[in-house]
């Protein structure tokens, strides 16, 4: 069974002060880490695909990476308007639906002025 | 191009009934997949629809059931509902063939509440 676990549950972080985000995932068969951004009451925004080990995507001041058995989203001198919950979700071989996305719980982060 | 769309917003139904939630997929997509998120978790896959057929089944019971029909878009059905069903439903959509399957898209989500 696929899981993934996400820390911390919670970040809060001054404007300007740069940190991580880290998924830890365990699955069989790894075919995509998916990064997505929600924020309260709506459906959660994609950002980044990662498939293999050593991969690296950058979006403005965010940067995913990948390793074996985690991911990281680096987030670099946050605004306000980065304040959301951070979504990781992995997609395998095993899970239980042909293509369906096993999440962990997040990471809600708040970005203070 | 039009994003994945989801009606109502908010419903409110009580202990017993049945609810029906639609799902407009994302232009070019042929896959649409279900999940429910409960406060402060993340969202758990219920079923995906392919080729109007479901191909993938999370841990939900019988009383979870959907549709896809030959335009893309997707019903999800709840049967008996129970107060634990109160959640957020989302709706993703994809593109899948033989040889990848790209990103999902979700849309905005429908709040349930039971009561």
């Amino acid at each position: 069974e696929d899981q993934v676990t996400q820390s911390p549950e919670a970040l809060r972080l001054q404007e300007g002060e740069s940190s991580s985000l880290n998924c830890s995932y365990t699955v069989s068969g790894l075919r995509g880490l998916f990064w997505y951004r929600q924020d309260p009451g709506k459906g959660p925004e994609f950002l980044f695909t990662l498939y293999s080990a050593g991969e690296e995507k950058e979006k403005e001041r965010l940067k995913a990476t990948l390793t074996k058995k985690e991911s990281f989203l680096h987030i670099t001198a946050p605004k306000p308007e980065d304040s959301a919950t951070y979504l990781c979700a992995v997609r395998s071989y095993s899970g239980g639906g042909a293509d369906g996305l096993t999440f962990g719980k997040g990471t809600h982060l708040i970005i203070q002025p | 191009e039009t994003g994945v769309t989801q009606s109502p917003t908010h419903l409110i139904k009580t202990r017993g009934q049945q609810v029906t939630l639609r799902c407009s997929s994302q232009s070019g997509h042929n896959t649409v997949s279900w999940y429910q998120q409960a406060l402060g978790q993340g969202p758990q896959f219920i079923f995906q629809y392919y080729r109007e057929e479901e191909n993938g089944r999370g841990n939900f019971p019988p009383r979870f059931s959907g549709l896809q029909f030959p335009n893309y878009s997707s019903e999800l059905n709840v049967n008996a509902l129970e107060l634990d069903d109160s959640a957020l439903y989302l709706c993703a959509s994809s593109f899948s063939s033989p040889i990848m399957n790209t990103e999902a898209f979700f849309g905005q989500g429908t709040r349930l509440t039971v009561v």
